[in-house]
């Protein structure tokens, strides 16, 4: 079992949807949380950060982390056609370390 | 600001060669990393550069794998005798401070084609 799952898609929704977008993982010390995207034949992106457990916002986005279940979401509202990419979750258990575990990525494609 | 670039962007090359990947980070950027990303796979952290400290290689699959930073700017990671598994895209990026920033900035990667 890998230490974090990620469904590849593709998902895809219609323009103006709210995309949900989620990780799994097993290591319960993890507790630092970051989504990446990526455009196609471009390098990922720094979208969010989030500390522990709770909520976090930014815009349209949205990072959720779930400690208990061991689960992270990343919501889109009023996803647009510019959306359609590959977001990657990534995490680690320490502050200050630069090895992150990412997953493999899930890939959005937002019809106009 | 210009981005990290990497070169070249695609890279075929035949079983048994070598090839030299380069990155050139933001500039100020103390901290380089070496990515690689396979189909179905996340990434994988290759190696570490953080200013003149010692890079940290425990990301490196296998010793044909090699990577330098000269005058703490340019890296250039080297594949030798390369295999159909190194197929893949590989990733630079570069931050601000090495150990205590996530934020790292990405280049557009290269991708390598052992045929």
């Amino acid at each position: 079992q890998k230490e974090v799952e990620q469904d590849p898609g593709p998902l895809s929704v219609p323009e103006g949807a709210i995309v949900s977008l989620n990780c799994t993982y097993s290591n319960s010390a993890f507790q630092y949380f970051m989504w990446y995207r990526q455009y196609s034949r471009k390098g990922p992106e720094l979208l969010m950060y989030t500390y522990s457990s709770g909520n976090k916002e930014d815009g349209r986005f949205t990072a959720q982390v779930d400690k208990s279940s061991k689960y992270i979401s990343l919501f889109i509202r009023d996803s647009q056609p510019s959306d359609s990419a590959t977001y990657l979750c990534a995490m680690s258990s320490t502050s200050g370390t630069y090895k992150y575990i990412f997953g493999t990525g899930t890939r959005l494609k937002v019809l106009a | 600001g210009a981005g990290v670039s990497q070169s070249p962007s695609n890279k075929v090359t035949e079983k048994g060669k070598d090839v030299e990947l380069r990155c050139d980070p933001i500039s100020g950027h103390t901290a380089l990393y070496w990515y690689r990303q396979s189909l179905g796979q996340g990434l994988e952290f290759l190696i570490y550069f953080q200013g003149n400290s010692a890079p940290d290689k425990s990301g490196l699959p296998s010793d044909r794998f090699s990577a330098e930073r000269t005058g703490g700017s340019v890296s250039t990671l080297t594949i030798q005798r390369t295999q159909q598994e190194d197929s893949a895209v590989y990733l630079c990026a570069s931050s601000l401070v090495g150990a205590s920033s996530y934020e790292q900035y990405f280049g557009p990667g290269t991708r390598l084609t052992v045929t």
